[in-house]
């Protein structure tokens, strides 16, 4: 079975300042690689995915993620923060065949004024 | 448009008594899946359904859940005696189809006493 580790469970940063979540998967086989985001009082939402091709992958907000097979690594980058960023980040994992998917426990985003 | 809705958005039980907790998904979309979020954890993905096929049950985190999902829109995830470790938040998705983006629904926050 897979699992994803989200080592941070909270960063802390100062608006304008770069930042990486990082996220590392355990898998034997072909995985699929999201990142998902989840405002204060709102749903879920996608921010990028990796499915295949280039393993540079641009999402919204600014936001990107590279695959990186070897280190089985997915991390989230963006290269100078908002307020408006603040949020808690899941990555997550499926099977090649989408009939599972595996959620890291999450990294709460705080970016200060 | 409408987005995925569930219901109730918050239920109170009784140790011992089931409950059922409903999913709208978005008009057309082929794949529906349940996750629970419990406090300070990921999500843990429960079921998925897709199409007419029958689904994967091995998510599901003892025999006292169970999920179906009728004409391939409106689903349902029944907990049976529930216990206070079911205590949780029950989030449903849904997609257009297993490669595309999966929009999540507000959530039923269950609370088990």
């Amino acid at each position: 079975a897979q699992s994803v580790t989200q080592l941070d469970s909270q960063v802390p940063v100062f608006e304008e300042a770069p930042v990486e979540l990082r996220c590392n998967y355990s898998s034997s086989v072909s995985v699929y690689l999201f990142w998902y985001v989840q405002y204060p009082n709102q749903g879920l939402q996608l921010l990028l995915k990796y499915l295949s091709g280039s393993t540079l992958v641009k999402g919204i907000n600014g936001f990107e993620a590279e695959f990186n097979k070897s280190q089985t690594s997915f991390h989230l980058r963006k290269p100078s923060v908002h307020i408006s960023d603040t949020a808690e980040y899941f990555c997550a994992v499926s099977r090649y065949n989408f009939n599972k998917f595996y959620f890291g426990s999450g990294t709460k985003l705080n970016v200060k004024p | 448009g409408a987005g995925v809705s569930q219901s109730p958005s918050n239920k109170v039980t009784e140790k011992g008594k089931d409950v059922e907790l409903r999913c709208d998904p978005i008009s057309g979309h082929t794949a529906l899946y349940w996750y629970r979020q419990s406090l300070g954890q990921g999500l843990e993905f429960l079921i998925y359904f897709q199409g007419n096929s029958a689904p994967d049950k091995s998510g599901l985190p003892s025999d006292r859940f169970s999920a179906e999902r009728t004409g391939g829109s409106v689903s349902t995830l029944t907990i049976q005696r529930t216990q206070q470790e079911d205590s949780a938040v029950y989030l449903c998705a849904s997609s257009l189809g297993v490669r595309d983006e999966q929009f999540f629904g507000p959530g039923t926050r269950l609370t088990v006493l």
